[in-house]
């Protein structure tokens, strides 16, 4: 059983449009978040959300959207795409009432505009 | 604020051969320190991690030591194989601060029969 997915695994489409990624986990976690992972394979965060409300937005363009409908879901939508936007997208979950308790990733989206 | 920087890769190595992979930190409060894994095509794995000072985090053969006078928590394996070549991130997470990952650049090993 998968326990955090992604769909789609890849994404090829054309600046200026808009796409959206989409997570769920399985592990009973209250807490998921969107990584960016760039050309050179640094990864950084780009939010997280708990019980659905957002508690880390890191410094994102708000081209980039996300929604939680359920602690189970964090889609991610992205508005007028830029090349600079091509990258490999992980989503993550965790409990967050245990810092300690590891994090659990998806497989990734990998984004390309053409 | 929060830091982690690891050796830059890519580390090829033989079989068989010593591997370690520096990885050095700093942050504003008490980390939980981990290392995950990358292969390729797929996402991050956990591999190990430590929650505290001189505790040492080990699985499949990997281990590391949460130093706390040094700032370190160097990856360290003593045989690899082949089908341990990826890309491996040191990461912190500051306790009961919202569980944000830190990470560091990634190192790419690549071993070789």
């Amino acid at each position: 059983d998968t326990a955090v997915s992604q769909t789609p695994k890849y994404l090829v489409t054309q600046m200026g449009n808009d796409k959206s990624i989409k997570c769920e986990q399985n592990l009973g976690h209250d807490t998921m978040y969107w990584y960016k992972q760039d050309s050179k394979k640094f990864l950084k965060i780009m939010f997280s959300y708990n019980n659905k409300e957002l508690i880390i937005n890191e410094t994102v363009p708000n081209r980039f959207s996300p929604k939680s409908p359920d602690k189970a879901h964090l889609n991610l939508h992205i508005n007028s795409l830029e090349l600079g936007d091509s990258a490999v997208y992980f989503c993550a979950s965790s409990s967050r009432g245990n810092s300690n308790q590891p994090q659990h990733f998806g497989d990734g989206t990998r984004l390309s505009i053409l | 604020g929060n830091s982690v920087t690891q050796m830059e890769g890519p580390v090829t190595l033989s079989e068989e051969a010593f591997l370690t992979i520096n990885c050095t930190y700093t942050a504003t409060g008490y980390p939980s320190l981990f290392w995950y894994v990358q292969y390729p095509g797929e996402g991050l794995q956990l591999l190990l991690k430590a929650t505290k000072a001189d505790d040492k985090g080990s699985n499949k053969g990997f281990e590391a030591t949460y130093r706390k006078e040094t700032t370190s928590f160097h990856l360290e394996k003593g045989s690899v194989q082949v089908s341990d070549s990826a890309v491996y991130f040191c990461a912190l997470v500051i306790n009961n601060a919202g569980n944000m990952l830190t990470f560091g650049g990634g190192t790419r090993l690549m071993v070789k029969p």
